[in-house]
Parts: structure tokens; C-alpha cells; sequence
């Protein structure tokens, strides 16, 4: 079982409403990321967080997405205005120390109708 | 970027039967994982494997990082092995940065 908590496990949201989807690690890591599966494809990365700042992000990331730890454990990933493309199976991921493998969370499957 | 090809795309196995799945990867990397992803779309790690040999009771993992490549092999294969399978690598030059492959479709019939 994964040891990384998400929730909403599901979520349906009407187009053009604010999400936020939510990482609740166990233990405090350094390192957080966020994928996303569309129904079918690969996996793929949206951002990585260290410190509290975001160190890499993909082409996906735009402006409607964003995240932050707002209280230091909660790791969240807002999406401002969903479109039906963003419906998919997002994953948040954490690595304990660099150099070690990724482990991820249990998922939230996102629906825009 | 770095290319992650699996092979193959699906496979059927009748339960018992013995099976190996490859993940073939283009550049250097510094990581290498294998993922399992049941029905409920929970990717569950089933070896960190940059180099060499790991075994978990049935599965077994084998990379090769100088010729690039991975294997990872199922024995006796049960239904409840069924699902896909995902290799992802951390390419030398990323940070962070998981590529997945396309994922192997395995169904274990009883």
C-alpha cells in the first residue's frame, strides 16, 4: 500500500472550476513531485518542489496549475480553471533523499465534465 | 530527450507460467524503477534497480545500465500479477524528472 495519503480519491468537477488536489505524506521528505496519467497513457511529470520552492516543472505546468505546502505537510496541487483535458489520474510522489527511488501516492482520479 | 521503450506492449499468460518483460532506455540514467499499477490505479514500486540484480519473492529485477537496458521477471505468475507495468528512468541529466516508458499490459488467465 501506498504510504503517501491523497485525497479526493475521486473527483468530478464541472468545467472551468477551481481543484485542488491534496499529498499527505507521512514522515517529513524533502523532495515532492507531481505526475499526471490521462486514461490509457504514460505517466507523466508535472513539477518537482524542494524546499518549498518549485525546482523543475514540464510544459504542462502552466499558469493554471500551481502548488505549495501550505502547512508544512499538506502538499497540494491547485488547478484554477480545469478544462476536460485535465481529467486524469493525478499522482503526487516524494523521494526521502536524493539518489533513492520515488514513492508514490495512492492517486486522485480527476474528472472534468 | 531520453526514449523508454517496453516490450512487449500486452501480454496473456495462463496462471503458473513464467514470463520477462524489458524496458530499453536511450541515454545514461541514474535511476531505474519498475511500477506495478493494479485495477485501482495505484502505482505500487516493486524495485529501484539503477544497476544490477534484485530479487522480491516471485518478481526479479536485472539492469544493465551500460548496454541500457531492463529486465524484470515474473515466475509463476498469479492473477492477482495482472496489470500493467511501468519502467521509469531519472535521466543523468535531470533532476527529479521520472520518464516513463508506455507500460507492459499483462493479464493472468486462471
Amino acid at each position: 500500500e501506498p504510504e503517501v495519503t491523497q485525497t479526493p480519491s475521486h473527483q468530478v468537477t464541472q468545467m472551468g472550476q477551481e481543484v485542488i488536489l491534496r499529498c499527505v505524506p507521512i514522515s517529513n521528505h524533502l523532495y515532492f513531485y507531481w505526475y499526471r496519467q490521462i486514461l490509457g497513457q504514460k505517466v507523466e511529470f508535472l513539477v518537482s518542489f524542494y524546499n518549498n520552492e518549485i525546482s523543475e516543472k514540464s510544459e504542462i505546468f502552466d499558469d493554471q496549475f500551481s502548488v505549495e505546502r501550505p502547512d508544512g505537510s499538506n502538499f497540494t496541487l491547485k488547478i484554477r480553471s480545469t478544462k476536460l483535458e485535465d481529467s486524469a489520474m493525478y499522482f503526487c510522489a516524494y523521494q526521502q533523499v536524493s539518489g533513492y527511488g520515488y514513492t508514490f501516492g495512492s492517486g486522485t482520479r480527476l474528472t472534468v465534465v | 530527450g531520453i526514449q523508454v521503450e517496453q516490450s512487449p506492449p500486452d501480454l496473456i499468460l495462463q496462471e503458473g507460467a513464467n514470463s520477462t518483460l524489458r524496458c530499453n532506455f536511450s541515454d545514461s540514467v541514474n535511476n531505474l524503477q519498475w511500477f506495478h499499477q493494479n485495477p485501482w490505479g495505484q502505482l505500487i514500486n516493486l524495485f529501484y534497480i539503477p544497476s544490477g540484480t534484485k530479487q522480491n519473492g516471485r518478481l526479479s529485477a536485472t539492469t544493465v545500465a551500460t548496454e541500457r537496458y531492463s529486465l524484470l521477471y515474473i515466475s509463476s505468475s498469479q492473477t492477482t500479477d495482472s496489470g500493467v507495468y511501468f519502467c521509469a528512468v531519472l535521466p543523468t541529466d535531470s533532476w527529479g524528472k521520472l520518464q516513463f516508458g508506455a507500460g507492459t499490459q499483462v493479464v493472468v488467465t486462471p
